[in-house]
């Protein structure tokens, strides 16, 4: 099946800096690819859309300016999520569609644990 | 508003035994139906769907049941194991429409 990877599987920083994590889809191309985040023991929610050569769609909520979101390829989209702060601590999952969408749903990235210290 | 329902929210099976998670969803624009498999740490994996059309489908010890009617679909794992334990999410998505609504999922814990 599709593979989609996420780097890097963990990441420590201090409050105030900015951090990237990329998604990757290793064996198709992706025009559309999503960022959740989620909460221990709680349910994926949506953060954005990811969509290659236009803006990110962000979820109600989701402040646009802390979490920016970069589709530069058909296979990668980046989230930064800057000024962190111990709140935005949370395990971060991207997902993309393969090609054929009538049949099929999303495969998901390893996800990325985020803590902020 | 969840548009996806999932009960319960916790279950404990013992090993062998059957385990089985429901979900109810409100809007019937909805017509796939899939449920994801996470372990701690990792990101969902997908475990089985079904479409409306059908009211089961089996894949090896995993069952979807579906009621269309009731908008109603459940998840049997048969023959249980410890390696099953894990979250469970039940999610639905309307068709030419990438976005999943998830259920809040449900964590299965299989003992031996």
């Amino acid at each position: 099946g599709a593979v989609v990877s996420q780097h890097p599987s963990r990441v420590i920083c201090k409050s105030g800096t900015s951090v990237k994590i990329e998604c990757r889809s290793l064996d198709f191309q992706a025009t559309t690819m999503f960022w959740y985040r989620q909460f221990p023991k709680q349910s994926l929610m949506l953060m954005a859309t990811s969509n290659e050569g236009s803006k990110a769609t962000y979820e109600q909520g989701v402040e646009k300016d802390k979490f920016l979101i970069n589709h530069a390829s058909l296979t990668l989209s980046t989230l930064t999520v800057t000024s962190a702060h111990p709140e935005d601590s949370s395990f971060y999952i991207c997902s993309a569609p393969p090609p054929r969408t009538a049949q099929e749903t999303q495969y998901f990235g390893p996800g990325t644990r985020l803590l902020v210290l | 508003q969840q548009q996806v329902k999932q009960s319960p929210q916790s279950l404990i099976v013992q090993k062998g035994g059957i385990s089985i998670i429901n979900c109810a969803y409100e809007n019937t624009a909805f017509d796939y139906f899939p449920w994801y498999q996470q372990f701690p740490g990792k990101g969902p994996a997908l475990l089985i769907a079904i479409r409306p059309d059908v009211s089961e489908k089996k894949e090896g010890r995993f069952t979807i049941s579906f009621n269309k009617s009731a908008k109603q679909f459940s998840l049997h794992i048969m023959d249980s194991q410890p390696g099953d334990s894990a979250t469970y999410f039940c999610a639905a998505k309307k068709d030419g429409n990438n976005r999943l609504a998830f259920g809040k999922g449900n964590q299965v814990v299989v003992i031996p």
